[in-house]
């Protein structure tokens, strides 16, 4: 069975980084599929942020792309988002998901932008 | 980017009800849709994929139709299971939006 959990910080300063890592078990991150990252703010929608394939192609929301990087370390059979120049605006549930029609999906994590 | 538009915002029904929830997309997708169920608190959970293809585990009284930029999201029977927030998302070319999401509540 494919699970997928987030980690990182909960609480992220203005204008640092937020760094996150999904850890999959169940499946080896390098054999196939596309590994991706979406958020939502807490009471509203889902936002795509970034995918990863499995060779390393990457994809990014236009809106986010300027200040996203998305990176796979199959050594670890781990995947990982780093979001630049946080804002308010940027707390949300972050969550990671397997392929484009995200099939299995990690918990979520809550990370809190504030001082 | 592609736009998705969901409707209605929120809906309204009762246990045994028909429902049909629609999305549009700003332009072609071909059948590039899936649609999500959430839950409070939870992660979306996929129901269906390439637009009418049911994900393993959920019920058949789930079913989507639709191509190119226009589909629904139909439940056949409403279960006290199904009251939650759903959601559209198109996956075609590099790119991937969601709809805004539409609330089913309890009439």
């Amino acid at each position: 069975q494919v699970q997928l959990r987030e980690s990182g910080p909960g609480l992220v300063r203005p204008s640092e980084t937020l760094s996150l890592t999904c850890t999959v078990s169940g499946y080896s991150i390098g054999s196939g599929y596309y590994w991706g990252w979406i958020r939502q703010p807490p009471g509203k929608g889902l936002e795509w942020i970034a995918s990863i394939f499995h060779s390393g192609i990457t994809s990014y929301n236009p809106s986010l792309k300027s200040r996203v990087t998305i990176s796979l370390d199959t050594s670890k059979n781990e995947f990982s988002l780093r979001l630049t120049s946080v804002t308010a605006a940027d707390t949300a549930f972050y969550y990671c998901a397997r392929a484009k029609a995200f099939d299995v999906w990690g918990q979520g994590t809550l990370v809190t932008v504030s001082s | 980017d592609i736009q998705m538009t969901q409707s209605p915002s929120t809906l309204s029904a009762s246990v045994g009800d028909r429902v049909t929830i629609t999305c549009r997309a700003s332009q072609s997708i071909s059948s590039w849709l899936a649609w999500y169920q959430q839950k409070p608190g939870k992660a979306p959970n996929l129901l269906i994929y390439k637009a009418s293809n049911l994900e393993s585990g959920v019920p058949s009284r789930f079913s989507g139709s639709g191509s190119g930029t226009e589909f629904t999201l139909t439940i056949s029977s409403l279960q006290p299971d199904d009251f939650a927030t759903y959601y559209c998302q198109q996956y075609s070319g590099d790119s991937i939006t969601f709809g805004q999401g539409t609330r089913l509540d309890i009439k």
